[in-house]
């Protein structure tokens, strides 16, 4: 059974870089059916796709995000990352890791999500 | 950029039909996706590529597509089918994914 996992700091402050990590388990990232996102919920609002990334390390971003994401692979460690550059308390949100089957294209699986506080 | 616009709430008593739509421009060029998020929780999807429905979803959860316009419908509407719901599609070129804003169904 793949899970998917996201770590990282809960709190960052204004202006600085939000860093996150998905760590897959029961399955290899390296495999070429699948794609690797980010999506982001602020409290009591929608989903927002944020980026992914193909095992090729080929990437798409959300373009009203574009200038501040990048999203990376590690295969040696079966992880892939967000980075967020600049962020403001507009970024505050629980972010969740999700893995896309290339042929089927849905997200099939999710992390459970961690809350990242953007305050001083 | 682009937009999945769906109306913010749908309420039905239970046993009734609920109907969800969502609309954008792209959806006549690339297919929709439905998911359903109870609260604390992350997204399970119950419709994909416009009208599938997953193994393990129940058949009550239903798609169509119309133009620029899908509908998620859930027949018999029940009590724990109470959450959020988001349509997920891409842009024309299929460059990048959007969400609907979600739609918050209640059962009366």
């Amino acid at each position: 059974q793949v899970q998917l996992q996201e770590s990282g700091p809960g709190l960052v402050k204004p202006s600085q870089t939000l860093s996150l990590t998905c760590t897959v388990s029961g399955g290899s990232i390296s495999s070429g059916s699948y794609y690797w996102s980010w999506i982001r919920q602020p409290a009591g609002k929608g989903l927002e796709w944020i980026g992914r990334i193909y095992t090729s390390g080929s990437t798409n971003y959300n373009p009203s995000l574009k200038s501040r994401v990048t999203i990376s692979v590690d295969t040696s460690k079966n992880q892939f990352s967000l980075k967020l550059s600049s962020v403001t308390a507009a970024d505050t949100a629980v972010y969740y890791c999700a893995r896309v089957e290339q042929q089927l294209e849905y997200f099939d699986y999710w992390g459970q999500g961690t809350l990242v506080t953007v305050s001083s | 950029s682009y937009e999945l616009t769906q109306p913010p709430s749908v309420s039905v008593s239970p046993g009734q039909t609920a109907r969800i739509t969502c609309s954008g421009d792209a959806l006549p060029k690339q297919y929709a996706y439905w998911y359903q998020q109870k609260p604390g929780q992350a997204p399970v999807l119950v419709i994909y590529k416009d009208s599938e429905r997953p193994s393990g979803i129940p058949e009550r959860f239903s798609g169509s597509s119309s133009g620029t316009t899908v509908t998620l419908t859930i027949s018999g509407v029940q009590a724990e089918d109470e959450a959020d719901y988001y349509c997920q599609s891409a842009d024309s070129s299929g460059t990048y994914e959007v969400f609907g804003g979600g739609t918050k169904l209640t059962v009366l």
